[in-house]
């Protein structure tokens, strides 16, 4: 079953836009990590984020952790049209060896 | 470096056969992970290998298993095929055991069932 909810599930913008995209888990976790996959391929890492870490920054990307809330968000600075893919959350649980996975966002970036 | 090989990228399969499916972890990542991806259900774990041993199963019916060889390399089985297998799976490596750090995923096999 999913853990997580992700918010919207689909969203649409325009080159150079922001795009940010929620998530939002129901146990206690270790680390959350966001995942971006092009048309059915394999998964990409985009960044981890630990539980004690409240923001993470790579490149255009930044990621938000509230433990209080059990929320993250990814935020894509500047979007490209090459950023188009659907993004995945996925958290893992402190006492657990897999990955939850949220139901995903598709973003779309016009040109 | 190379990344996570899985092979082969795509099968068609008849109801009521089984499949093999290979996973080639990253070089010195002893952690391999399968997960199972359907447009209906989302992404979901079917089980961790670590040190040659299963350390963690999903909720999967017992057609599904697998392995790992002693240089990391994984394979799944499913038997007894069904229609619902149809599915992308998944094989994710990480250095240690768990995922207390970085999954890295392959390309997926592509699995149809007809």
């Amino acid at each position: 079953s999913q853990q997580g909810e992700e918010d919207p599930q689909a969203l649409s913008i325009q080159e150079g836009e922001n795009a940010t995209m929620n998530c939002s888990y129901k146990t206690s976790i270790n680390n959350l990590q966001w995942y971006r996959q092009n048309s059915g391929r394999g998964l990409v890492h985009l960044i981890l984020i630990r539980s004690n870490e409240r923001e993470k920054h790579s490149g255009r990307l930044r990621v938000t952790l509230d433990t209080s809330k059990k929320s993250s968000s990814l935020l894509i600075t500047a979007s490209r049209a090459a950023d188009t893919a659907s993004y995945f959350c996925a958290t893992a649980e402190t006492s657990g060896s897999r990955l939850t996975f949220g139901e995903g966002t598709q973003l779309t970036v016009n040109p | 470096k190379a990344g996570v090989t899985q092979t082969p990228r795509y099968l068609i399969k008849t109801r009521g056969q089984q499949v093999t499916l290979s996973c080639s972890p990253i070089s010195g990542h002893r952690s391999v992970s399968w997960y199972q991806q359907t447009p209906g259900q989302g992404l979901q774990f079917l089980f961790e290998y670590f040190s040659e041993t299963q350390r963690n199963k999903g909720n999967f019916p017992g057609r599904f298993s697998g392995r790992q060889f002693s240089n990391s390399r994984s394979e799944m089985n499913v038997s007894t095929l069904e229609l619902g297998d149809s599915a992308l799976y998944l094989c994710a490596s990480s250095l240690g055991r768990g995922m207390n750090t970085e999954a890295f995923f392959g390309q997926g096999t592509r699995l149809t069932v007809v």
